[in-house]
Formats: C-alpha cells, sequence, structure tokens
C-alpha cells in the first residue's frame, strides 16, 4: 500500500504570508497527485489534481508542484478564508486506488 | 450543476451493518465513478472504495472484507453497505463523485482520477 505523508501536520501563519506544504509518497506515484482544502462542517474542495493542474474556480494563488514522491502546494498570498485543513491524496494503480495524507491544519497566527 | 446528498441511519448499534445512500442530482449515475469516503472525529480523511457505473468496484484493503458499494442508475443513486461495524467505525461519511483528465502522447494515455464534487457529510455513531 502506498503511504502519504505530510509535513508540517499543523502550521501559523497570517494573511498575506506564502504557505507550502508538502506531501511525501512511499513509493513513486508520477503526478497522480490531489490536494484538497477541508473546512469544519463542510464538503471538502477539490484544489489541485495531477500535481499541478488547477481545478475549475480556485483562485491562482493556489498552486501545486512536484512528481515522483515529493510534491507541494503552496499558496501564494494567505487569505483568511483559506485557513482550514489541506490533504493530499494519491490515485496510483490500475486499478486506480487512493490514500489521503494525515492532513495539515493551516491555522491564524 | 452536480450535487451529491447522503441519507441513512445517524445511530448503528455495534455488530451490525451500516448503510447509506448518496443521491445524485442535476446529473446522471451512469457514467463516471462514484466514491464513499469517511472522516473519524478528530481524524483525517480516509477513502472507502469507489464504483463504476457500469459496477466495477475497488474497495480499501483495509476495509475489503466488510464493505459493498452499489449503483442504482435508475434512482441515480449509490448506495454503501458496512457490515459488523464497531466504535471505530463512527465517523463523518461522504460521498463524491470520480472525474478523470485523459492525458494523451503517442505511446500512451495517461487517466489522472479526483474527486471534484461532494456531498456535505452525513454523521454515522456506531452505538449501542
Amino acid at each position: 500500500d502506498i503511504q502519504m505523508t505530510q509535513s508540517p501536520s499543523s502550521l501559523s501563519a497570517s494573511v498575506g504570508d506564502r504557505v507550502t506544504i508538502t506531501c511525501r509518497a512511499s513509493q513513486s506515484i508520477s503526478s497522480y497527485l490531489n490536494w484538497y482544502q477541508h473546512k469544519p462542517g463542510k464538503a471538502p474542495n477539490l484544489l489541485i489534481y495531477a500535481a499541478s493542474s488547477l481545478q475549475s474556480g480556485v483562485p491562482s494563488r493556489f498552486s501545486g508542484s512536484g512528481s515522483g514522491t515529493d510534491f507541494t502546494l503552496t499558496i501564494s498570498s494567505l487569505q483568511p478564508e483559506d485557513f482550514a485543513t489541506y490533504y493530499c491524496q494519491q490515485s496510483y494503480g490500475t486499478p486506480h486506488m487512493y490514500t489521503f495524507g494525515q492532513g495539515t491544519k493551516l491555522e491564524i497566527k | 450543476q452536480v450535487q451529491l446528498q447522503e441519507s441513512g441511519p445517524g445511530l448503528v448499534k455495534p455488530s451490525e451493518t451500516l448503510s447509506l445512500t448518496c443521491t445524485v442530482s442535476g446529473g446522471s449515475t451512469s457514467s463516471y465513478y462514484w466514491s464513499w469516503i469517511r472522516q473519524p472525529p478528530g481524524k483525517g480523511l480516509e477513502w472507502i472504495g469507489y464504483i463504476y457505473y457500469s459496477g466495477s468496484t475497488n474497495y480499501n484493503p483495509s476495509l475489503r472484507s466488510r464493505v459493498t458499494i452499489s449503483v442504482d442508475t435508475s434512482k441515480n443513486q449509490f448506495s454503501l453497505k458496512l457490515s459488523s461495524v464497531t466504535a471505530a467505525d463512527t465517523a463523518v461519511y461522504y460521498c463524491a463523485r470520480v472525474d478523470w483528465t485523459l492525458y494523451s502522447n503517442y505511446t500512451e494515455d495517461i487517466y489522472y482520477y479526483y474527486m471534484d464534487v461532494w456531498g456535505k457529510g452525513t454523521t454515522v455513531t456506531v452505538s449501542s
């Protein structure tokens, strides 16, 4: 089974900060990596798919990069609505199997 | 605009079977993959499994022996059954649509799958 490890587990930042969250896979997953934003009591929201493709309707301050085993999600300038928990998720394999990272909680400093 | 809504009992007794339904509106279950995900209290997201509209399924190996996902295209619904539940199955359960993007080059087709539409989730508590 492929394990996904995110770092950090939690992060404090201020509005306007540039933030980077890292996700590492236990084996190479090419670019089969997605990122979601999750706020309490709400449905998770797809931000990035295929490692670096921005989902329609998602602000351009969100970006993703990486391939193989190491990936990053970057928020270029934090906005108040960005404070949430972020999850990476892999979709590698035939048939495709899914695993989430443990999440990164982004809090207001 | 496609919307998903989970429904089912909020309380299930230990050793019994948890049953949930996801109703799809504004779209059809006669295409796409359809998935279930859960989040135990204070923990992260866990993928449970998915079903293709044709009926083929794939499950999380850790839950495979207890999980059944089915689809009823005539009702535009898909369902989750989880047997022999314990307190560890207490969670918010989400349903989601799985879409894909196809990348083709001269040698291969690559499908990137992602969950792009989610329900709001339903809380299921396992307790006697």
